[in-house]
């Protein structure tokens, strides 16, 4: 079955770095776009990138505002969220996810169980 | 503030069929298929139905959704205690191209 096990989250000053990552088993990760998605209590869930099984990537730009890049490396199957110039407002649990449809993207249908990034000084 | 329109709760008594709607607009719900996901506290969430007619392996078939314009509803029909649960509906939105979500409804089983 599909695992998707995230690491690298925890406490990080304003302006500081973190490097999420996301080992992925139970399918053939090189053929599905991934997904990264936060949750906040205040804003719910809220998409913030995806990285198609061709590597091209797309950006929820009002959120991550050029400071966010998320890449794959297909041999190790994992998924990867390089953040940047982190604020207070990007606290969240940060999940993984699997792309739902091998083509044309629709939606995640298989999560992971979270990484929590606490911005803070 | 979450692009998609959810009442932020429900609530039925066990046995009863209960509806959560979604609300959209042309750029999501009315061009791209929905997804539920069902969200326990401190868990992920987990899809339990999709697309027109679609319900993931392992989720009850008192669960089922429809799409009708820009908007969408989950029923749950036979409710049970275990369906107390936060759920979220989902589409592609072609402009933002990536998904939106819901800001969730609480489900109470009375």
């Amino acid at each position: 079955q599909v695992q998707l096990v995230e690491s690298g989250g925890g406490v990080v000053q304003p302006g500081g770095s973190l490097r999420l990552s996301c080992a992925a088993s139970g399918f053939t990760f090189s053929s599905f776009a991934m997904h990264w998605v936060r949750q906040t209590p205040g804003k719910g869930l809220e998409w913030v990138a995806i990285i198609r099984y061709d590597g091209t990537d797309k950006y929820n730009e009002e959120l991550v505002e050029g400071r966010f890049t998320i890449s794959r490396d297909d041999s190790k199957n994992t998924l990867y969220l390089q953040m940047d110039s982190l604020r207070g407002q990007d606290t969240a649990v940060y999940y993984c996810a699997k792309e739902e449809r091998r083509v044309e993207p629709a939606g995640p249908d298989s999560w992971g169980q979270g990484t929590l990034v606490i911005v803070s000084s | 503030q979450s692009v998609l329109t959810q009442p932020p709760s429900a609530s039925g008594t066990p046995g009863q069929r209960v509806t959560i709607s979604c609300s959209g607009g042309s750029s999501n719900i009315g061009r791209n298929h929905v997804y539920w996901y069902q969200q326990f506290p401190g868990t992920a969430p987990k899809l339990v139905f999709f697309r027109i007619n679609q319900r993931p392996s392992g989720v009850p078939d008192r669960f089922s959704g429809s799409k009708s314009g820009t908007s969408a509803s989950l029923a749950i029909s036979g409710l049970r205690s275990e369906d107390e649960s936060v759920y979220y509906c989902a589409a592609w939105d072609d402009n933002l191209s990536g998904p939106v979500f819901g800001g969730g409804t609480k489900l109470t089983v009375l």
